[in-house]
């Protein structure tokens, strides 16, 4: 039983270098996310896909891509990496809207050097 | 705009003594609350959220909309308590299926 799976677990990339973060989940999820965590920052959103097809902004968009490639997969790109973006990512997949429980994958440690 | 204000980063307490996280929050309408857990080396867990109105490994949280408020509460803390607590909330404003979350407590429960 899977539930959320990302890759990879650890990456580092010097700057300017681009990668896309995979994500798949086998809940039959409808909505997806993608979080950062920061230290004294907590989580914020990047992009979210609330259905297959569609994807909309978080909070923190810039820099970042995203693909809803079908129900189950959502990755998030990184065209041009900056040390900014050093963080740890964490996708996460909920049943519907309205105040579902969101399950999370167990992170991407992403280093920008 | 919608706001989840944790204002204790760290809190260090001992074993058996009681644990109160706090939390505030600054939304328009009525929110739902949640409670996330992140134990050492595993993945964020959903704890506890306020429509439920369980009690889960002891915690409760209850909503006080006056406060505007979803403080978590355990009356005897344990060592395996200790992890990084966040608190969360979506609404009608957020788009429902958005969670906010705030900055994080880590609860340390010492022997």
């Amino acid at each position: 039983n899977a539930g959320v799976t990302q890759t990879p677990k650890f990456q580092v990339l010097k700057t300017g270098q681009s990668m896309t973060l995979q994500c798949a989940q086998d809940m039959n999820h409808n909505s997806m996310y993608w979080y950062r965590q920061d230290p004294g920052m907590g989580l914020r959103l990047i992009y979210y896909s609330a259905s297959e097809g569609t994807t909309d902004k978080g909070e923190v968009p810039n820099g970042y891509n995203v693909s809803r490639l079908n129900k189950r997969e959502f990755s998030l790109r990184l065209e041009s990496a900056a040390p900014s973006q050093t963080s740890v990512y964490f996708c996460a997949s909920s049943l519907t809207t309205g105040g579902t429980e969101a399950f999370f994958g167990q992170g991407t440690r992403l280093t920008v050097v | 705009a919608q706001r989840v204000t944790q204002p204790e980063k760290l809190l260090s307490v001992f074993k058996g003594a009681p644990v109160e996280l706090k939390c505030n929050y600054s939304y328009s309408g009525s929110p739902e609350l949640f409670w996330y857990v992140q134990y050492s080396r595993q993945r964020l867990q959903l704890l506890l959220r306020h429509i439920s109105r369980e009690s889960i490994k002891g915690f409760t949280a209850d909503l006080n909309k006056g406060e505007t408020s979803f403080h978590l509460k355990k009356p005897f803390a344990q060592e395996e308590d200790s992890a990084m607590y966040y608190c969360a909330l979506s609404g009608r404003n957020t788009g429902f299926q958005k969670l906010v979350f705030g900055t994080g407590t880590r609860l340390l429960v010492s022997p």
